[in-house]
């Protein structure tokens, strides 16, 4: 079954202690992101990847870092969280950066939900 | 500054009538417009899509239109079936490579039985 998985589901941590959120896609995909969603603003692009070694900011890198040394997994790591990054992530997957007719499915992880006291 | 608009937040059908939700966007150079849908504890999945070039796409009960004078789309569900109670999120992408989509705020639809 094509799949983006992520870990973990729900995250409550406090203020400057790092974490990892991990995804991984299973549909050999190359191209990867980090989305946050906040009430009022709907899902905005934090990081993406055009493939392995390859990453680039979205439009909310801020607090954010990514890597991504294998194909399937995108890794999203806040160094030093703070409570404005309290949200709900999603870590996308696509064929190709290019929403086409065929692989215009890009497809999410079911997000994290993340809190930051 | 919010390039893709959804204005309205909800809204509530009675079943087997037509739901229609609105989208409005800013930047023309977008070429490619696409409908998500959200159930609660779930990521977004895809719904339908339409490029630029066109005015309408049709894949059974959606339908979605596209005026790119006015810069809307809007998607059609008909009939409407409490199964599709969700937030839907349109979005859109550039003529860019970096594959990135700009969402709109989402409208939580809502289909009575």
């Amino acid at each position: 079954e094509a799949q983006v998985t992520q870990n973990p589901r729900y995250l409550i941590t406090v203020t400057g202690k790092k974490l990892t959120v991990t995804c991984s896609q299973n549909m050999n995909h190359e191209y990867m992101s980090w989305y946050r969603q906040d009430p009022g603003l709907g899902l905005r692009q934090i990081y993406y990847s055009m493939n392995v070694e390859v990453t680039d900011k979205g439009d909310v890198p801020e607090g954010y870092k990514v890597s991504r040394k294998e194909k399937r997994n995108f890794p999203l790591i806040l160094e030093s969280p703070s409570p404005n990054q309290t949200s709900l992530y999603f870590c996308a997957s696509s064929l190709s950066n290019r929403p086409t007719n065929r692989g215009r499915s890009t497809y999410f992880g079911p997000g994290t939900r993340l809190t930051v006291t | 500054d919010q390039q893709v608009k959804q204005n309205s937040p909800s809204l509530s059908v009675q079943e087997g009538r037509i739901s229609i939700l609105n989208c409005d966007y800013t930047n023309s150079m977008f070429d490619y417009f696409l409908w998500y849908k959200k159930y609660p504890a779930e990521g977004p999945t895809f719904l339908i899509s339409i490029s630029s070039i066109k005015d309408k796409n049709e894949d059974g009960r959606f339908t979605v239109f596209l005026n790119k004078s006015a810069k809307h789309l809007s998607l059609h569900i008909v009939p409407s079936q409490p199964g599709d109670s969700a937030v839907y999120f349109c979005a859109a992408s550039d003529s860019g490579n970096t594959g990135k989509l700009i969402f709109g705020q989402g409208t939580t639809l809502q289909v009575k039985p």
